[in-house]
């Protein structure tokens, strides 16, 4: 079936812009995760989504960085006012919602702040 | 809140040695415990989890993971390394009282002809 879908693959954008990304999770799982990885480092967590809320959002760096799931399938990304240490591959995952559900990964979204 | 560590940065093996990749943990509760694998440009792929009460796990690609309590460790294991494991490796925990998953640092698997 179908795996966790993100697009775009790559993004460059100035310094100041907004940018959206966006998350298409495997249908019927009901958790969503997004992560941040710098090169050479692992995963770092944002924000995860049970349904439609956020369960934590604890990782979100600031207040330029925000995210949806308005009806508990496909999630976005926000950055406000981008700076060049955002640059990084943004990493969405989806899982069935237990505890010990392995989250299943998209390709990321590279993004790259000019 | 839960940690995760992983003190090697890197790994060298010689293909069809044994293989070892360590981790070790700190959680509330009961331990929940994956391992990922990520190719070069690849986003990350599911290997294996710990299922309560299996001190030996086994998961894809041959591989497997050594739980041990007293220890908070989840060492990833391979009994005979292919060239084509060399790859990025990371452990992940989420504890009792948090959805959340953390990942460590990551450690990368050589393998040598």
């Amino acid at each position: 079936g179908a795996g966790v879908s993100q697009t775009p693959s790559n993004k460059v954008t100035e310094k100041g812009k907004y940018v959206e990304l966006r998350c298409d999770p495997i249908s019927g799982h009901t958790a969503l995760y997004w992560y941040r990885q710098s090169l050479g480092q692992g995963p770092e967590f944002l924000i995860y989504f049970q349904g439609t809320g956020a369960a934590d959002d604890s990782g979100l760096p600031n207040d330029r960085f925000f995210a949806v799931r308005p009806e508990g399938s496909v999630s976005t990304l926000k950055i406000q006012r981008t700076e060049r240490g955002d640059s990084a591959v943004y990493l969405c995952a989806s899982s069935l919602g237990a505890k010990n559900s392995p989250l299943h990964f998209g390709n990321g979204t590279r993004l790259t702040v000019t | 809140a839960q940690s995760v560590a992983q003190p090697e940065d890197q790994v060298n093996v010689a293909e069809g040695n044994p293989l070892t990749v360590k981790c070790t943990y700190s959680v509330s509760g009961n331990p929940y415990l994956f391992w990922y694998v990520q190719y070069p440009n690849r986003g990350l792929q599911f290997l294996l989890k710990y299922i309560t009460g299996d001190n030996l796990v086994k998961g894809s690609y041959g591989f497997e993971a050594e739980f041990n309590k007293s220890q908070t460790s989840f060492h990833l294991k391979k009994p005979s390394a292919l060239v084509s494991d060399s790859a990025l490796y990371f452990c992940a925990v989420r504890d009792g009282n948090t959805d959340k998953l953390i990942f460590g640092t990551g450690t990368r698997l050589q393998v040598f002809p």
